[in-house]
């Protein structure tokens, strides 16, 4: 059975920083993209970092670009969001999701649709 | 960036009912659309993949259907269990990939 479980998430005060964690099982983890997706009470879904398999490939959205930082360790079956300067529009659920099928053009690889997401991890950045 | 304009943002409906919701693109992404349903407290669940793709294990009373810009999520036969929100997602090779702002199903 594929599970996604993150952790991490917490209060944190705007400017601080947090890492959070996938811990990913069910699946051969090391063949598959990943991505993080947030949503803010009581709003919609917004993705925000995309990373392939080999880790050769890494997007952002631009709401996040220079303060978080996507990785992951294959030999660990986990994923990470390194989130820092933290603002309190950075409040949200935030899930971890598999990328169901790999799509790769003119030599990139790109997101796709998510077959699979994790139960998420809330943020909370407040002073 | 893309962007995905979802109609009704909100429907009242009962059991039984026929149910269409629609997805407009900014720009045309050919199939790259998926359909995901979320419940309160919930991670999303995808539904529909490449505009039209049932996924694995989902009631067959959910379709999708479109391509190029207007896309459209039909649910023939509305359950209990159907009561939630729906959002459209473009994967097209355009980053940053995006969803539709979604439409909540309420019972009427």
């Amino acid at each position: 059975e594929v599970q996604l479980v993150e952790s991490g998430g917490g209060l944190v005060q705007p400017g601080g920083s947090l890492r959070l964690s996938c811990a990913a099982s069910g699946f051969t983890f090391s063949s598959y993209s990943m991505n993080w997706v947030r949503q803010a009470p009581g709003k919609g879904l917004e993705w925000v970092s995309y990373i392939s398999s080999s880790s050769s490939t890494i997007y952002y959205a631009d709401s996040v670009k220079g303060r978080f930082t996507i990785s992951r360790d294959n030999a660990k079956n986990s994923l990470y969001l390194q989130m820092n300067s933290l603002r309190a529009e950075d409040t949200a659920v935030y899930y971890c999701a598999r990328d169901a099928n790999p799509y790769c053009s003119g030599g990139s690889c790109y997101p796709t649709d998510f077959d699979y997401w994790g139960q998420g991890t809330l943020v909370t950045v407040s002073s | 960036a893309i962007q995905l304009t979802q109609s009704p943002s909100s429907l009242s409906a009962s059991v039984g009912d026929r149910v269409t919701i629609t997805c407009r693109a900014s720009q045309g992404i050919s199939s790259a659309l998926a359909w995901y349903q979320q419940k309160p407290g919930k991670a999303p669940k995808l539904l529909i993949y490449d505009a039209s793709s049932l996924e694995s294990g989902v009631p067959s009373r959910f379709s999708g259907s479109g391509s190029g810009t207007d896309f459209t999520l039909t649910i023939s036969s509305l359950q209990p269990e159907d009561f939630a929100t729906y959002y459209c997602q473009q994967f097209n090779s355009y980053l940053p990939l995006t969803f539709g702002g979604g439409t909540k199903v309420e019972i009427k």
